[in-house]
């Protein structure tokens, strides 16, 4: 299957900071791609969806100006976490949805990031 | 609303046991359902899938019946084996697969 990838797979940052996300798709186009938040025993929740060359959509409580989306590429997407606090630690999850008849999402393997 | 409840795990079996994992689901119309497998430090992997009402997906020995009546979708295996210890996610979709309601995942430990 197709190859999405993430990086940082872990990053630790002070609260107030900035952190940046990226989410590549290896070896497929993908004109939308979505970003997951994955809490401890918990689903996967869709934090927003995004489209190459548009604004991303955001899903209702998801506060877009702390969690910006840029989607520049049709290989590249990325999640900034603006003014981090321990509350956004957590484990997010990024996937890219490959055209044609098959409609399938990859996902990358996550990034665990922790505010202290 | 869409929503998708699996059973909580772990769930710890012994090699050549058969497993179940359930999974039921709530949804307007109908939907397309899946299952994912994660497996440690990895994303998550499309399993199975089906998109109607009675289909069975199947896949590495793995299978799952789209029961509408039931609004089931269980994980089924005849004899698991020591690589199949993973995370399983079930998830269902609407509008082409835009959009996924994932469950809470259930942990499968096999012992050899």
């Amino acid at each position: 299957g197709a190859v999405v990838s993430q990086h940082p797979s872990r990053v630790i940052c002070k609260s107030g900071t900035s952190v940046k996300i990226e989410c590549r798709s290896l070896d497929f186009q993908a004109t939308t791609m979505f970003w997951y938040r994955q809490f401890p025993k918990k689903s996967l929740m869709l934090m927003a969806t995004s489209n190459e060359g548009s604004k991303a959509t955001y899903e209702q409580g998801v506060e877009k100006d702390k969690f910006l989306i840029n989607h520049a590429s049709l290989t590249l997407s990325t999640l900034t976490v603006t003014s981090a606090h321990p509350e956004d630690s957590s484990f997010y999850i990024c996937s890219g949805l490959a055209g044609g008849s098959s409609y399938e999402q990859y996902f990358g393997p996550g990034t665990r990031l922790t505010v202290t | 609303g869409n929503s998708v409840t699996q059973m909580e795990g772990p769930v710890t079996l012994s090699e050549e046991a058969f497993l179940t994992i359930n999974c039921t689901y709530t949804a307007t119309g109908y939907p397309s359902l899946f299952w994912y497998v994660q497996y440690p430090g990895e994303g998550l992997q499309l399993l199975l899938k089906a998109t109607k009402a009675d289909d069975k997906g199947s896949n590495k020995g793995f299978e799952a019946t789209y029961r509408k009546e039931t609004t089931s979708f269980h994980l089924e295996k005849g004899s698991v084996q020591v690589s199949d210890s993973a995370v399983y996610f079930c998830a269902l979709s609407r509008n082409n697969f835009n959009k996924f309601y994932f469950g809470s995942g259930t942990k499968l430990n096999v012992k050899p």
